[in-house]
């Protein structure tokens, strides 16, 4: 079985200050990881995935994340975030094969001027 | 390409009803997930359909169903509504094929409530 932890349900941080939101997984199987974003009243979009490869990702809207398989993590930072960047923030994970997709409880990321 | 389209975006029922929700994914698209997302529990995984057959299934009461078309047009349905039911209820699509590298691609949310 697979899980998502999720460390910290908000993260408050001054506009142009960098911020990591974390995320630690668990699974026996090699997995793929990924992060959405979900903005008041819409739905999921994808900021960045880990798929293989290089183990820094880059993502949309300025954001990249780093996967760390000896501490199952998948930490997501902006060195600067902007007030349009407050919202939820999900870390998901799907193991391999035809696997659901597990998300993390999510993290509100706000963003203080 | 349009993205995944949710109908309706918002629903209010009372306990006892059923209710149909529909979930068109993003053309050329054959696998479509369905989740519930609640304040409380989070995003909690429903159910997956691909290709008019169901993949996966999450942990629920058999209250709730699914179905996909051969358009690859999914709808879920929920019978005999409970309050705890009132959620946001997202689709999502992907190019799943026979490999796992997809991504997924949310719909807007069917808001439903339950009184």
């Amino acid at each position: 079985a697979q899980s998502v932890t999720q460390l910290d349900s908000q993260v408050p941080v001054f506009e142009e200050a960098p911020v990591e939101l974390r995320c630690n997984y668990s699974s026996s199987v090699s997995v793929y990881l990924f992060w959405y974003v979900q903005y008041p009243n819409q739905g999921l979009q994808l900021l960045l995935k880990y798929l293989s490869g290089s183990t820094l990702v880059k993502g949309i809207n300025g954001f990249e994340a780093e996967f760390n398989k000896s501490q199952t993590s998948f930490h997501l930072r902006k060195p600067s975030v902007h007030i349009s960047d407050t919202a939820e923030y999900f870390c998901a994970v799907r193991a391999g094969g035809y696997q659901k997709v597990t998300f993390g409880t999510g993290t509100k990321l706000q963003v203080i001027p | 390409k349009a993205g995944v389209t949710q109908t309706p975006r918002y629903l209010i029922k009372t306990r006892g009803q059923q209710v149909t929700l529909s979930c068109s994914p993003i053309s050329g698209h054959r696998s479509v997930s369905w989740y519930q997302q609640t304040p409380g529990q989070g995003l909690q995984f429903l159910f997956e359909y691909f290709s008019e057959t169901q993949r996966n299934k999450g942990n629920f009461p058999g209250r709730f169903s699914g179905r996909q078309f051969s358009n690859s047009r999914s709808e879920m349905n929920v019978s005999t509504l409970e309050l705890g039911d009132s959620a946001l209820y997202l689709c999502a699509s992907s190019n799943r094929g026979e490999t796992s590298q997809e991504t997924q691609y949310f719909g807007p949310g069917t808001r439903l409530l339950v009184l």
